[in-house]
């Protein structure tokens, strides 16, 4: 079966622009969360979709939006990039409890 | 919302002792306390994880002990191996009509051949 996949894997961006991160879970999977992993903070929960819909939302400003479509593959949009948005972007696809993290997507903003 | 503290943020150990982190949490009905393992580079993976009807978790090194009245859970790490050296999170999680993970901030495990 194959794991969470994100895309891209690297994204060097200039500050003010937007981004689009994607990321596939596992087949079956309903619920994808996303998380920034900052060295300084470790790993901070963005919001979580399930069957398109968001369920949970972290503290991150409106810069930072989602979506799910029907086939459980989810967006992240960030707008009006700040330097402080350099960052590793995971998501992870659960079934139940256990939590399947991707890769990630490195952020770079310059 | 949930609040989880998690100590210490570094941790050097030689090779061959044993590694603790602990952490702590601030929703009494958070009941599920998973630990993911990132290394270097890759992705964080669950290495063990405890529910809140059990005390404590038994995988061959790892251990993870639970108290429910104070709030805390800690991992245990016996005979530890350079291979351990990792970044270990803990998290807090409650399931129910909604779930809702929360992460610690994570400890840095160094094991010193």
């Amino acid at each position: 079966k194959a794991g969470v996949t994100q895309t891209p894997r690297y994204l060097i961006k200039t500050r003010g622009q937007q981004v689009t991160l994607s990321c596939s879970p596992i087949s079956g999977h309903r619920s994808v969360s996303w998380y920034q992993q900052t060295p300084g903070q470790g790993l901070q929960f963005l919001f979580e979709y399930f069957s398109e819909t968001q369920r949970n939302k972290g503290n991150f400003p409106g810069r930072f939006s989602g979506r799910q479509f029907s086939n459980s593959r989810s967006e992240m949009n960030v707008s009006t990039l700040e330097l402080g948005d350099s960052a590793l972007y995971l998501c992870a696809s659960k079934v139940n409890t256990e939590a399947f993290f991707g890769q990630g997507t490195r952020l770079t903003v310059v | 919302g949930e609040n989880v503290e998690q100590h210490p943020s570094t941790l050097s150990v030689q090779e061959g002792d044993s590694a603790v982190i602990k952490c702590t949490y601030s929703d009494s009905a958070s009941n599920y306390f998973p630990w993911y393992k990132q290394e270097l580079g890759k992705r964080p993976q669950l290495i063990i994880d405890i529910r809140s009807n059990v005390g404590e978790k038994k995988d061959q090194r790892i251990a993870v002990t639970l108290n429910k009245t104070a709030k805390h859970f800690s991992l245990h790490i016996t005979e530890t191996q350079p291979e351990d050296s990792a970044v270990y999170f803990c998290a807090a999680f409650l399931s129910g009509g909604y779930q809702k993970v929360t992460f610690g901030i994570g400890t840095k495990l160094q094991v010193i051949p």
